[in-house]
């Protein structure tokens, strides 16, 4: 079993539409980040969390230590959305990745 | 402020040739970490120095892979001879404090062994 499990694997939408991403783990940890990853493989570093929640723009990441999960949501989502959302965690200078969530948002 | 610079961008070869990876990263991040990424997964942690120092390798092929971070700036990753297995895109990234602080990657090196 992974250390990081995200879900959904795949995940498309209509343009406007509320998006979640899930990312569970098994393993105590400093800090939780999320990561967009464009085609071409360009990675872009979201959030990063150790506690409560966080909001940039249409983009809220939220995180329950206890429960050893986290999420992140896309308000009002748009065709430029569309990437692959990975969930990392930061376990003492030793990161662990999630496979990653495509999301495809269509016009 | 200039980010991560990797190159080259994409590298063909055939399979037992050598082939090598570059990566400046941004000015003043003391941490840099080699990564690998097979298609339709996140990326795996090969190396991590702290200036240039090595301080976690445990997951990097010793074998065929080697790195080294002279000057603790630049960074160069190696694999010699290449295998077919090894077609992957290989991110750099470094951060300013270790990993808790947040890591800029850079582009990455698309590698296809032929």
């Amino acid at each position: 079993k992974n250390e990081v499990e995200q879900s959904p694997q795949n995940l498309t939408a209509q343009e406007g539409e509320f998006i979640t991403i899930n990312c569970s783990y098994s393993v105590g940890i400093s800090a939780l980040h999320w990561l967009q990853q464009h085609p071409g493989g360009g990675i872009v570093s979201l959030f990063m969390l150790s506690s409560g929640k966080k909001k940039h723009g249409r983009l809220i990441a939220t995180i329950n230590i206890q429960e050893k999960h986290s999420s992140l949501h896309i308000t009002a989502s748009h065709p430029r959305d569309s990437a692959v959302y990975i969930c990392a965690v930061d376990r003492n200078n030793d990161m662990r990745f999630g496979a990653g969530t495509r999301l495809t948002v269509k016009p | 402020e200039a980010g991560v610079v990797q190159s080259p961008r994409y590298k063909i070869i055939e399979k037992k040739q050598p082939v090598a990876f570059w990566c400046n990263p941004i000015s003043g991040h003391n941490t840099l970490y080699w990564y690998r990424q097979n298609l339709g997964q996140g990326p795996e942690l090969l190396i991590r120095y702290e200036n240039e120092e090595a301080v976690d390798d445990s997951q990097l092929p010793k074998d065929r892979f080697s790195a080294e971070r002279l000057k603790g700036v630049d960074s160069t990753l190696k694999i010699q001879p290449a295998e077919l297995g090894d077609s992957a895109v290989y991110l750099c990234a470094s951060s300013q404090a270790g990993a808790v602080d947040e890591q800029f990657f850079g582009p990455g090196t698309r590698l296809t062994v032929l």
